[in-house]
């Protein structure tokens, strides 16, 4: 148990839904994470928020919004996907962003028809 | 660009044997580099950092060598198990946080 949870662990939507995905970590940690994992890529950072700021965001698609309420919860909030955004996506969190081991959640496999 | 490669997709290894995995990395200068494991269906577990400055790192049967010079880190498993069959991330690090490559599967066979 890595101490980062993820909900919902599996999520199939339609090009015109709206739903958001959830991670939760209670580790005291101040920066978190969310990754897209695709067949054959590399895990593409899509955003970092260090103490509940937003640092950086790696030109991903404004149908992607990302939300951190708190130093313990983070959201990612998707609308209007496409078929290419099927992909496996994981939250990460860290004590700080750099020098640290990031621990990873599950992840959502997430499947857009 | 920035690019990182890990050596072959697969890899497969006879139990008992060590294992080595490559990262390369080109257009870079990471401050420290990390190694991920990760399963089918899993996030990816942390195994070991190694700072610019250091040449090796130990940690049980695993052992990690960076080389800045050949921009090149080298992950060795040693008496390799069935157990360690999975996916290994090299992930390079800066301020900004990890840079991940594709990794490579590494398949131990009995």
């Amino acid at each position: 148990e890595t101490g980062v949870t993820q909900t919902p662990r599996h999520l199939v939507m339609g090009m015109t839904n709206k739903k958001s995905l959830k991670c939760e970590q209670h580790l005291g940690h101040n920066a978190m994470y969310w990754y897209k994992q695709s067949a054959k890529k590399p895990l593409e950072l899509m955003f970092v928020y260090s103490l509940e700021e937003r640092v950086e965001n790696n030109s991903v698609p404004s149908r992607f919004s990302p939300e951190c309420p708190n130093s313990s919860h983070l959201f990612l909030h998707l609308h209007t996907l496409q078929p290419e955004d099927s992909a496996l996506y994981l939250c990460a969190s860290s004590q700080w962003r750099s020098y640290n081991e990031q621990f990873f959640g599950p992840g959502t496999r997430l499947t857009v028809l | 660009s920035q690019k990182i490669e890990q050596n072959s997709e697969a890899l497969n290894i006879q139990e008992g044997k060590t294992a080595t995995l490559t990262c390369n990395y080109t257009n870079y200068s990471p401050a420290y580099l990390q190694w991920y494991r990760q399963d089918p269906g899993r996030g990816p577990v942390f195994l070991l950092l190694i700072r610019e400055n250091e040449k090796e790192k130990r940690k049980e049967r695993l052992k990690v060598t960076f080389d800045t010079t050949l921009k090149q880190s080298l992950f060795h498993i040693t008496a390799s198990q069935p157990a360690d069959s999975a996916t290994y991330l090299c992930a390079l690090g800066s301020t900004d946080g990890l840079t991940f490559g594709k990794g490579t599967h590494l398949i131990i066979q009995p």
